[in-house]
């Protein structure tokens, strides 16, 4: 049961352009929600993340957009460039266990390469 | 200096060996996590622990077991190590920011681990 969909495993870009990913989620309780950015041999890194009751975060060159009616949040990247290059991660964050903790879940990743 | 370290960084053992994979960190986090990645899976959880005193199982906990020695360290151990463990592991830390739902997980540089 997959919580949390990033169907686009690959998304290629050229620089300048702006890069959209995208991630789906079925799970009504989450309220939270997180990017990770992730380069080979390195750990995720987190990017920018969105509370449930706003529909829009923005940092930089990235801005991320939460629509809670279709359960869909997307990451824009403007402009593009090479070194945003990885493997994205979308995450959400919910109670689990039947008690107060809180468990981020993720999707399996979309990996953006920026072409020069 | 990284603020999450991992050792190994690499590790490739026989099935049915002992391992302990370690972690560290120098953010004083009080909530530390160990992760699997598996290629087109994500990263799923598997054991986290909100202090040292508080150990609690993921979504995959079987077949591993870990200590939290102190605040800044987390090992992950494989009792008996099979090749379906072949992973991608993570480590990542917390910081109970007061609303519990809004916490941003930093992670480690990841070991990566071959069990033949």
């Amino acid at each position: 049961d997959q919580q949390v969909k990033q169907n686009s495993p690959s998304l290629s870009v050229q620089e300048g352009r702006i890069s959209i990913l995208n991630c789906d989620y079925t799970n009504s309780m989450f309220d939270y929600f997180l990017w990770y950015k992730k380069y080979p041999a390195e750990g995720p890194t987190f990017l920018i993340s969105i509370s449930s009751i706003k529909d829009k975060n923005e940092d930089g060159r990235f801005t991320v957009f939460l629509n809670k009616s279709a359960k869909h949040l997307s990451l824009h990247i403007v402009p593009s460039q090479p070194g945003d290059s990885a493997v994205y991660f979308c995450a959400a964050s919910a109670k689990w266990g039947g008690g107060s903790n809180y468990k981020l879940t993720f999707g399996k990743g979309t990996l953006l390469t920026v072409n020069p | 200096d990284a603020d999450v370290t991992q050792t190994p960084r690499n590790r490739i053992t026989k099935t049915g060996k002992r391992i302990m994979l370690e972690c560290s960190q120098t953010k004083g986090h009080d909530r530390m996590y160990w992760y699997r990645q598996d290629p087109g899976l994500g990263l799923r959880l598997i054991y986290y622990s909100f202090d040292v005193k508080d150990i609690n199982k993921g979504e995959i906990s079987d077949g591993y077991s870990v200590s939290r020695q102190a605040q800044a360290k987390f090992s992950l151990s494989l009792e008996s190590a099979i090749p379906n463990q072949t992973a991608l592991y993570f480590c990542a830390t917390s910081d109970n920011q007061g609303i519990r739902y809004q916490e941003t997980q930093y992670f480690g540089p990841g070991t990566r681990l071959l069990v033949l």
